[in-house]
């Protein structure tokens, strides 16, 4: 069975590069979509984009300009770049596992990561 | 632009009691429609995928229904364990999820 989890730093100054990553262990990343998802506090959910084995990625509209993922699959890794943070970055962020996706739409997310809770501040 | 709606955005009920939330699209989604339960402090679990396929291992309790617009999800008889955040999330052409409904048990 997949799982998925997160890492990476807490805390991010304003203006700087938020930089998340999501290990899968229980499967290779070689098969499926790995996405993330952020929440920011108190608040829903924002789908943030995709990345796929061969490289392919897609990326929310909101966010297009700020963001890159990419994959390691001999480390069984995928990872987020957001530049340019500001507050209304804060969020926890969370990878999860989408069976499809195309486009800027993926199916369902049926696994997902426990969420890192990531603070913008100086 | 397109959006999600879900109401209500929160209620309380009692064990045993039917629960209905529903999650309205701003165009047509066919039964690309998700439902996710959230507890507070986790991650959001899949309940329902294409409007109405009940995830492996998810009580039957849990119903899904709708296409189009108009989607209904449905607690048949609420259990103490099913408090929590309630999204919808369609797939349609872009990802996107409702604001949620909160369900507390009394």
């Amino acid at each position: 069975q997949v799982q998925l989890q997160e890492w990476g730093p807490g805390l991010v100054k304003p203006s700087e590069t938020l930089s998340l990553t999501c290990g899968v262990s229980g499967g290779s990343i070689s098969s499926y979509y790995w996405t993330w998802i952020r929440q920011p506090p108190g608040r829903g959910l924002e789908y943030i984009g995709y990345t796929y084995y061969t490289g392919a990625t897609n990326y929310s509209p909101s966010l297009r300009s700020r963001v890159t993922m990419s994959r390691d699959t001999s480390k069984n890794q995928i990872s987020l770049k957001l530049r340019s943070v500001t507050a209304a970055d804060t969020a926890v962020y969370y990878c999860a596992k989408a069976n499809y996706c195309v486009g800027d739409s993926c199916d369902w997310f049926d696994t997902w990561g426990q969420g890192t809770l990531v603070t913008v501040s100086s | 632009d397109s959006q999600m709606t879900q109401s209500p955005s929160s209620l309380s009920a009692s064990v045993g009691d039917r629960v209905t939330i529903t999650c309205q699209a701003s165009h047509d989604v066919s039964k690309f429609l998700n439902w996710y339960q959230q507890k507070p402090g986790k991650a959001p679990k899949l309940l329902i995928y294409d409007a109405s396929n009940l995830e492996t291992g998810v009580p039957s309790r849990f119903r899904g229904s709708g296409s189009g617009t108009d989607f209904i999800f449905t607690i048949s008889s609420l259990q103490p364990e099913d408090f929590g955040t309630y999204y919808c999330q369609q797939y349609k052409n872009f990802t996107l999820f409702g604001p949620g409904t909160k369900v507390d048990v009394k």
